[in-house]
């Protein structure tokens, strides 16, 4: 299994184009979620998918979009890219949960991206 | 989801062993606590899992005491390759909106 793997590695912008940042399992997982991590913080979700055709707004899910029309694609798009989003993007998913039990989070090697 | 808070940074030496507690006073009933490990330029890695008591696994150990509002994570004889941030998680199968916060940055010397 190659497990979750994004595309790019890195990318720069600039102000005002877009992009899609591309996501991808193989572990037939229903929750995917992007976050983005800004230097020395903290994760912060943007948006997550319990399940094909299923999204919902994370913390800071202002100037993304994301769709889920397959079980392995979770791709996130920038509208509109300004300098503020700048950062690293990890991409996550994991199975559905069982008996409460909060299931591990199986994490991507990330998208590093400039916005000039 | 119950909020955590956890130390923002930790020193230590080879071989030492280093204890990060993570206090959650408001935590459910049906609450897991999870950590996680991130290496700079890593995406985070799952560590341990538990719900009360002690856990232990070959990376670590996880002690929970019977009031759940705390849980610390236990690393025996770390070394440099254990330098990184640990985030404490705590939720349920049904928290889809989980915060990693900032984390406690653990640096080992040599």
């Amino acid at each position: 299994n190659a497990g979750v793997t994004q595309t790019p590695k890195f990318q720069v912008l600039k102000t005002g184009q877009s992009m899609t940042l591309q996501c991808a399992q193989d572990m037939n997982h229903e929750y995917m979620s992007w976050y983005r991590q800004d230097p020395g913080m903290g994760l912060r979700l943007i948006h997550y998918s319990v399940g094909a055709g299923i999204t919902d707004q994370g913390e800071v899910p202002n100037g993304y979009n994301v769709s889920r029309s397959t079980t392995e694609d979770f791709p996130l798009r920038l509208l509109s890219a300004a300098p503020s989003q700048t950062s690293v993007y990890f991409c996550a998913s994991s199975s559905s949960g069982s008996g409460g039990v909060l299931e591990e989070q199986f994490f991507g090697p990330g998208t590093r991206l400039t916005v000039l | 989801l119950a909020k955590t808070t956890q130390p923002i940074s930790m020193d230590s030496y080879e071989g030492q062993e280093v204890n990060i507690t993570c206090s959650h006073n408001n935590i459910a009933t049906n609450d897991y606590i999870t950590w996680y490990q991130q290496f700079p330029s890593q995406g985070p890695r799952f560590i341990i899992q538990g719900y009360k008591t002690k856990v232990t696994n070959e990376v670590a150990s996880l002690f929970i005491p019977a009031d759940r509002k705390s849980s610390t994570l236990s690393l025996p004889r770390v070394s440099l390759s254990d330098t990184a941030v640990y985030y404490c998680l705590v939720g349920d199968q049904d928290d889809y909106k989980l915060s990693f916060g900032a984390g406690t940055t653990v640096t080992v010397r040599a």
